[in-house]
């Protein structure tokens, strides 16, 4: 069965321009996760989909930052004017369940994002 | 608010020696603990869990256990391996509300020598 996956694997972008980073979830998976990690530290949480739903997106760190999910499935991060502070891996998860904290994540193996 | 703290690394281990890599929380509610798996050049893999007080979560030869009362879930292996040379990290569920974001300690990276 496949897993998270996440595209693309890498990006270098000059500081100024817009990036899309995609996520297809695993199928069936009801809650959508984006998490930023720089290098060295642990993710940070950065937004939630339940199915289309955007509930919370108190992770965000400015409003360059955008997140979507518009069938409930696919998800696009969009970063607009990319700055150098935006370098780091960006991680998406899934998981099945909305109410249960229990049910784990399973994350896909990230989008490393350079900006030059 | 949350939070997870974890032992510094990097932690370097002969094959075949005891492991413990710690890691304490604070939060309100009843998170669920959880410890992922970062092998070199892989996605971050969920290796156990706990979800209630005193439980034990178990894989692998990897044991933790919730434990309440001193707000930790200490990671251990009896007899590390090669093979298990990663980052590991410690993350508690957010109990708030619908959202089961993760809140994460920093990592810490165990290399293990032949």
């Amino acid at each position: 069965g496949a897993g998270v996956s996440q595209s693309p694997r890498y990006k270098v972008a000059k500081r100024g321009q817009d990036v899309a980073l995609r996520c297809d979830p695993i199928s069936g998976h009801v809650s959508l996760f984006w998490y930023q990690q720089a290098l060295g530290q642990g993710p940070e949480f950065l937004t939630y989909f339940q199915n289309e739903a955007q509930l919370d997106k108190s992770g965000l760190p400015s409003d360059r930052f955008f997140a979507e999910r518009p069938e409930g499935s696919v998800s696009t991060l969009k970063i607009q004017r990319t700055q150098q502070e935006d370098s780091a891996v960006y991680l998406c998860a899934s998981s099945l369940a909305r109410q249960y904290s229990n049910q784990p994540q399973h994350f896909g193996d990230g989008t490393r994002l350079s900006i030059l | 608010g949350n939070s997870v703290t974890q032992m510094e690394g990097p932690v370097t281990l002969s094959e075949e020696a005891f492991l413990t890599i710690n890691c304490t929380y604070t939060a309100t509610g009843y998170p669920s603990l959880f410890w992922y798996v970062q092998y070199p050049g892989e996605g971050l893999q969920l290796l156990l869990k706990a979800t209630k007080a005193d439980d034990k979560g178990s894989n692998k030869g990897f044991e933790a256990t919730y434990r309440k009362e001193t707000t930790s879930f200490h990671l251990e292996k009896g007899s590390v391996q090669v093979s298990d040379s990663a980052v590991y990290f410690c993350a508690l569920s957010d109990d708030a509300g619908n959202n089961r974001k993760l809140i994460w300690g920093l990592g810490t990276s165990l290399a293990v020598n032949p």
